[in-house]
């Protein structure tokens, strides 16, 4: 098993643009989840999915959309790009919530 | 919304002593308790988790934490550390209806020194 695999390991934007981050895991789980994670504040959860087709709200979800058309794939979109949205963003998975959860290896993003 | 106060932003301790890293949380009402380490450059780890039962819960790596509802605490202790837990360690909860929104501390940093 890979777990959970997130792409692109590092990316820098302008601002305005646009991009997705995808995630992926290949144990089954039901629940996905993405955090961003900002010196000296931890994580932070920004949208989650309870299974195919579901998705909810974090603590910060704006700025960006989720989707989940797959239980495998949970990727995480910024339509239009800002500097407040540098960060490392990480995905993770569980069976359920309150399970384990999985995490990635994380997404380096810098906004000029 | 939950809110996660993680006391000490570092912790250094000389390896083979012990050590206690502290967490509370907001919420009075019914939580599910986590701790998490993570590693440089690396995605979290779960080292335990508190959902119900016995306060005292085990982990890995000889960790273990104590459920302290009264005073609504969840704080983590290492009998004798090694160089190998220098790490940042995350706090986190939940809440105890769906289990579904997490909120993380602001993360502790342990540093073992030889």
């Amino acid at each position: 098993n890979a777990g959970v695999t997130q792409t692109p390991k590092f990316q820098v934007l302008k601002t305005g643009q646009s991009m997705t981050l995808q995630c992926a895991q290949d144990m089954n789980h039901e629940y996905m989840s993405w955090y961003r994670q900002d010196p000296g504040m931890g994580l932070r959860l920004i949208h989650y999915s309870v299974g195919a087709g579901i998705t909810d709200q974090g603590e910060v979800p704006n700025g960006y959309n989720v989707s989940r058309s797959t239980t495998e794939d949970f990727p995480l979109r910024l339509l239009s790009a800002a500097p407040s949205q540098t960060s490392v963003y990480f995905c993770a998975s569980s069976q359920q919530g309150v399970e384990t959860q999985y995490f990635g290896p994380g997404t380096r993003l810098l906004v000029l | 919304a939950q809110s996660v106060t993680q006391l000490d932003s570092q912790v250094p301790v000389f390896e083979e002593a012990p050590v206690e890293l502290r967490c509370n949380y907001s919420s009075s009402v019914s939580v599910y308790l986590f701790w998490y380490v993570q590693y440089p450059n690396q995605g979290l780890q779960l080292l335990l988790k508190y959902l119900s039962g016995s306060t005292l819960v085990k982990g890995i790596n000889g960790f273990e934490a104590e459920f302290n509802k009264s005073q609504t605490s969840f704080h983590l202790r290492k009998p004798s550390v090694h160089i190998s837990d220098t790490a940042e360690y995350f706090c986190a909860v939940s809440d105890g209806f769906t289990g579904n929104q997490f909120y993380f501390g602001t993360g502790t940093s342990l540093t073992v020194i030889p």
